[in-house]
């Protein structure tokens, strides 16, 4: 399988549940990211991740908690949500010093409902 | 920080009319992309330009970037109904501490009616 790949693709979950979203690129890029974007606001970057370190926190609330273990998988924990958490959780990839030729490969996201 | 706005947010025109989306930044940029996204799904990079006052097309599709790198324009003649979707530009820089990073608009919603 090429590309980026997000699961799950749907997920409800109430207020005191625990969940994972899991992204997966198997396009050896070193970089990889969370974008959240909800109805009518901009994409928001959440973190991101240079050879599996974390090198950029914009100021997440800690409900939300990214895990990379390696350059192919990232993953993002969420616990304790709210309703305004509802969003497309969109991750990406990418090569750094070939951003500015090649941009981002997105995942398709996966589409989070809190109740 | 770097900005970049799109105009305009929201557009609504009638198959085989012709259509300019914008980008415009004060900040000057390495590359402006555009990327677009169908309902459901993530954005999908259409066109990188990166020399000042390049023009790029693709087949319907016409990218144009600023001669200063601060902006760019998607122009799109004789729409179609399979054009509908979220337009987003961003803007890329080779170095510094925006190694690596993009820097979004907030997007333009096309709806092609039939």
């Amino acid at each position: 399988e090429t590309g980026v790949t997000q699961t799950p693709r749907h997920l409800v979950m109430g207020m005191t549940n625990k969940k994972s979203l899991k992204c997966e690129q198997h396009l050896g890029h070193n970089a990889m990211y969370w974008y959240k974007q909800s109805a009518k606001k901009p994409l928001e970057l959440m973190f991101v991740y240079n050879f599996k370190e974390q090198t950029e926190n914009n100021s997440v609330p800690s409900r939300f908690s990214p895990e990379c273990p390696n350059s192919s998988h990232l993953f993002l924990h969420l616990h304790t949500l709210q309703p305004e958490d509802s969003a497309l959780y969109l991750c990406a990839s990418s090569q750094p010093d070939r951003v500015v030729g090649y941009g981002y490969t997105f995942g398709s996201g996966t589409r989070l409902t809190v109740v | 920080t770097q900005l970049l706005e799109q105009s305009p947010q929201f557009l609504s025109i009638q198959e085989g009319e012709n259509l300019t989306v914008y980008c415009n930044s004060s900040s000057v940029f390495s590359s402006l992309q555009w990327y677009r996204q169908e309902p459901g799904e993530g954005p999908v990079l259409l066109v990188t330009v990166v020399t000042g006052g390049e023009v790029k097309k693709l087949k319907r599709l016409t990218f144009q970037f600023g001669d200063a790198r601060k902006d760019s324009s998607l122009h799109i003649t004789a729409a179609q109904t399979g054009d509908t979707g979220l337009y987003l530009c961003a803007g890329a820089n080779a170095g510094g501490t925006s190694y690596g990073k993009l820097t979004f608009g907030q997007g333009t919603i096309l709806t092609v009616h039939p």
